[in-house]
C-alpha cells in the first residue's frame, strides 16, 4: 500500500463535534489527496496537497480543512461534524509516471479508508 | 467540468467468461485515463494506466484501451476467475495541466463471477 496510513480506522462522534483524520506516508510523494466515498455518489475529492504548506479545495471541500505542515502527514479536519459527512474517507498519495519528457500521468495510491459515523 | 459514466453499474458472469467494462467521460482533453478495483470493504487499488498517446494497456488478463474522440474506454477480462469478483472503477483527470492532479471517478461497474 506504499506506506500509507490513515487513522482512526473508524470513528464514531457526535454532531457538531470536531474531528481530525490523520493520513500518513512514508516515501516522501509530493501530492496527496483526500477523497470521501458514498453509496450513489462514488468517490470524491475533498481536498488535495502538492507540496508542505500548499492545498487546493477538491469538488466537495465545504465542510472541510486540510492542513499538511510535514510531507509525510496530511490531516482532514472536520470543525463541526455533521450527519452529512457520515462517509467513509480515503487518502491517496500519487506517484508521477514518465512519459517522454514530461510528467503525464499520475497513479494513484490509496490507504485503507477511515469509515467516520456522525450521530 | 469532467463527468466520468459506468454501465452497467453491476454484471454477473460465470466463471470463465470474458467481458468488457465501460467507461465514459465528457472531457477528452486528457493525458491518461486509470482503471482501479476496489474489494468490499477496503480501498482501491490501481489496475492500468492508459496514456492518450498508447490507446491500449495490457497487464495479465486485463486490457484497458482509451479512444479520446468518442470518450470512451473499455476494459476486458478474459477468461473471467470468482477472484475477479470486486467494484471496477474507472477515473479520469479533470483537465490538463493542473485538473492532471484531480481524478474524477465513476460510480463502479460491481463485478459478480459466479463458480
Amino acid at each position: 500500500d506504499a506506506g500509507i496510513t490513515q487513522s482512526p480506522r473508524h470513528k464514531v462522534t457526535e454532531t457538531g463535534t470536531p474531528v481530525t483524520l490523520r493520513c500518513h506516508q512514508t516515501e516522501n510523494h509530493r501530492y496527496m489527496y483526500w477523497y470521501r466515498q458514498d453509496p450513489g455518489h462514488g468517490l470524491r475529492l475533498i481536498h488535495y496537497s502538492y507540496g508542505v504548506k500548499d492545498t487546493d479545495k477538491g469538488e466537495v471541500s465545504d465542510g472541510y480543512s486540510v492542513s499538511r505542515s510535514k510531507t509525510e502527514d496530511f490531516l482532514l479536519t472536520l470543525e463541526s461534524a455533521t450527519s452529512s459527512q457520515t462517509s467513509v474517507y480515503f487518502c491517496a498519495i500519487s506517484e508521477s509516471v514518465l512519459s517522454g519528457r514530461r510528467t503525464g500521468a499520475n497513479v494513484l495510491t490509496f490507504g485503507a479508508g477511515s469509515r467516520l459515523t456522525v450521530l | 467540468k469532467q463527468e466520468v459514466t459506468q454501465i452497467p453499474a453491476a454484471l454477473s458472469v460465470p466463471e470463465g467468461e470474458n467481458l468488457v467494462l465501460n467507461c465514459s467521460f465528457t472531457d477528452s482533453a486528457i493525458y491518461n485515463l486509470q482503471w482501479f478495483r476496489q474489494d468490499p470493504g477496503k480501498g482501491l487499488t490501481s489496475l492500468l494506466l492508459i496514456q492518450s498517446s498508447q490507446r491500449e494497456q495490457t497487464s495479465g488478463r486485463l486490457n484497458a484501451s482509451l479512444d479520446k474522440s468518442s470518450g470512451r474506454s473499455t476494459l476486458y477480462i478474459a477468461a473471467s476467475q470468482p477472484g475477479d469478483s470486486a467494484t471496477y472503477l474507472c477515473a479520469a483527470p479533470l483537465g490538463s495541466g493542473a485538473g492532471s492532479y484531480q481524478l474524477t471517478f465513476g460510480k463502479g461497474t460491481k463485478l459478480s463471477v459466479i463458480p
